[in-house]
């Protein structure tokens, strides 16, 4: 059974630091998604890596993927107040069957 | 181009009514999920349509239950409520079609299902 576990749960951080959240699979994977949810909301989809040694980034966060180690990271680099919400690694094995990680409550102290 | 819709944004039953929520795909979605989300389990799938067969399931109970039109709106059912079914249920759709690997879910807004 396909698992995927997220570390830290919650990130409390200052404005303006840098953090990495790690993202674990189980099994292999065909493609790995992080997903941003602010609360009370929706999730906006923010990446989505296809194979071994992808990185992504937008603006100031940065998304890798590791298929040998079934790593995902998502670095967040001199963070702002605004990037204050949950974050979500998901899986899937080219089912149409997303697993998602537990989350992680990112809050950015000013 | 409207994003995914959800109907019902919030419901309260009781335990043991039934409960029927609604979802319209992005125009030209094939393919449509749901995901119940709570605090204690976080976000689990439920099962996954296109074109009006369900291609998906997840580990939940026959209670729960789902239907895709011709139209690509989905509708989710959950029978004889229970306390532990309050949760926010998203739905979420993606083409399904000509499968893209870059292609992604694009979730709806949420349904928050409280039951009493």
């Amino acid at each position: 059974e396909l698992k995927v576990e997220q570390n830290p749960l919650f990130l409390s951080m200052q404005e303006g630091k840098n953090y990495t959240i790690y993202c674990n699979y189980s099994t292999t994977s065909d493609r790995l998604y992080w997903y941003r949810q602010d609360p009370g909301k929706s999730l906006e989809s923010l990446f989505v890596l296809l194979s071994n040694g992808a990185v992504k980034q937008e603006g100031r966060l940065m998304a890798s993927l590791d298929t040998k180690a079934r790593l995902s990271t998502l670095h967040i680099t001199a963070a702002v107040h605004d990037l204050s919400a949950t974050y979500f690694c998901a899986v899937d094995r080219g089912t149409y069957k997303y697993i998602f990680g537990t989350g992680t409550r990112l809050k950015v102290l000013a | 181009k409207a994003g995914v819709t959800q109907t019902p944004r919030y419901l309260i039953k009781t335990r043991g009514q039934q409960v029927t929520l609604s979802c319209s795909p992005i125009s030209g979605h094939r393919s449509v999920s749901w995901y119940q989300q709570t605090p204690g389990q976080g976000l689990q799938f439920l099962f996954e349509y296109f074109s009006e067969t369900q291609r998906n399931k997840g580990n939940f109970p026959g209670r729960f239950s789902g239907r895709q039109f011709s139209n690509s709106r989905s509708e989710m059912n959950v029978s004889t409520l229970e306390l532990g079914d309050s949760a926010l249920y998203l739905c979420a759709s993606m083409p399904g079609t000509v499968f893209r690997l870059t292609d992604t879910q694009y979730f709806g807004p949420g349904t928050r299902l409280t039951v009493l």
